[in-house]
C-alpha cells in the first residue's frame, strides 16, 4: 500500500454540474476524513468516517455536498449543482484509531475543483 | 472561528540558519498538537507532533516547543536545508474529534 490516493487529481465543471470524487485510504486504517482547501487557507474539516459510518459533519458541508463510505474501505464525495465558491483543494485522509490515543493523519495528494 | 492561527503567512531564512515557525491557539481543551509539511501538488505530509503534558520534543533537526499558558507552540528547524522550503501547519486535535488547522506559513530557505 503505498498511501493514500485520490482520483481525479483534477476536475473542472461549468457551474451547476455534479461531481464525484474517490478517495482510497490506507488499508488497515479505519478514520477517513474529508477536507476542503482554499487558497491561502488551511485544510477545513467537512466530515469524517470510522469504518462506514459517518460521524460528525462540519457545518461547511451544505446539503448540496454528501460523503459515503459504504464499505468502510473508499469514500466518495459528492457536489450537486455546484457553484463558483465550490472550487477549492479536496484533501481525503487516514488514520488508524487505536483506544483514545491520538491518531495520526495521512493524507492524499488532493483532487483540485475548478467551477466555471 | 479560527481555533488555531498562524500569524506570518511567509518566512526567509538563509540555509544553515534557525527556522522559527509560530502557532497559536484558542481552545484550552486540545490534546495534542502537530506540525504538518506540504509541497506543491501533494497533500500535507505529517511532520512532528507534541502531546499537551509535555513542552518540548525533539526529533532531529525539528524541535517542537508548547507553551501552554500562553496557548502556543513554535517548530525550530535547524540547520535550516533548501529542501525544507514549503508550507508548514500547525494543527491541534482534542481527542476523538476533529484536526483544526493553521492558515499556513510558507518557508523559504535561501541557498
Amino acid at each position: 500500500d503505498t498511501g493514500v490516493s485520490q482520483d481525479p487529481r483534477h476536475k473542472i465543471t461549468k457551474r451547476g454540474q455534479n461531481v464525484t470524487f474517490r478517495c482510497d485510504p490506507i488499508s488497515e486504517h479505519n478514520r477517513l476524513y474529508w477536507y476542503r482547501q482554499t487558497l491561502g487557507q488551511g485544510p477545513e474539516f467537512l466530515t469524517y468516517f470510522q469504518n462506514e459510518a459517518q460521524l460528525e459533519k462540519s457545518r461547511l458541508l451544505s446539503d448540496r455536498f454528501s460523503a459515503e463510505r459504504p464499505k468502510g474501505s473508499f469514500s466518495t464525495l459528492e457536489i450537486q449543482r455546484t457553484e463558483q465558491g465550490d472550487s477549492a483543494m479536496y484533501l481525503c485522509a487516514s488514520s488508524l484509531l487505536a483506544g483514545a490515543t491520538y491518531n495520526e493523519q495521512f493524507f492524499g495528494p488532493g483532487t483540485r475543483l475548478t467551477v466555471l | 472561528d479560527q481555533q488555531v492561527k498562524q500569524n506570518s503567512p511567509s518566512l526567509s531564512v538563509q540555509e544553515g540558519r534557525i527556522s522559527i515557525l509560530n502557532c497559536d491557539y484558542t481552545n484550552s481543551m486540545f490534546d495534542y498538537f502537530l506540525w504538518y509539511k506540504k509541497y506543491p501538488a501533494e497533500g500535507p505530509t505529517f511532520l512532528i507532533s507534541i502531546s499537551s503534558i509535555k513542552d518540548k520534543n525533539e526529533d532531529g533537526r525539528f524541535t517542537v516547543f508548547l507553551n501552554k499558558s500562553a496557548k502556543h507552540l513554535s517548530l525550530h528547524i535547524v540547520p535550516s536545508q533548501p529542501g525544507d522550503s514549503a508550507v508548514y501547519f500547525c494543527a491541534a486535535i482534542r481527542l476523538g474529534n476533529q484536526f483544526y488547522f493553521g492558515t499556513g506559513t510558507s518557508l523559504t530557505v535561501i541557498p
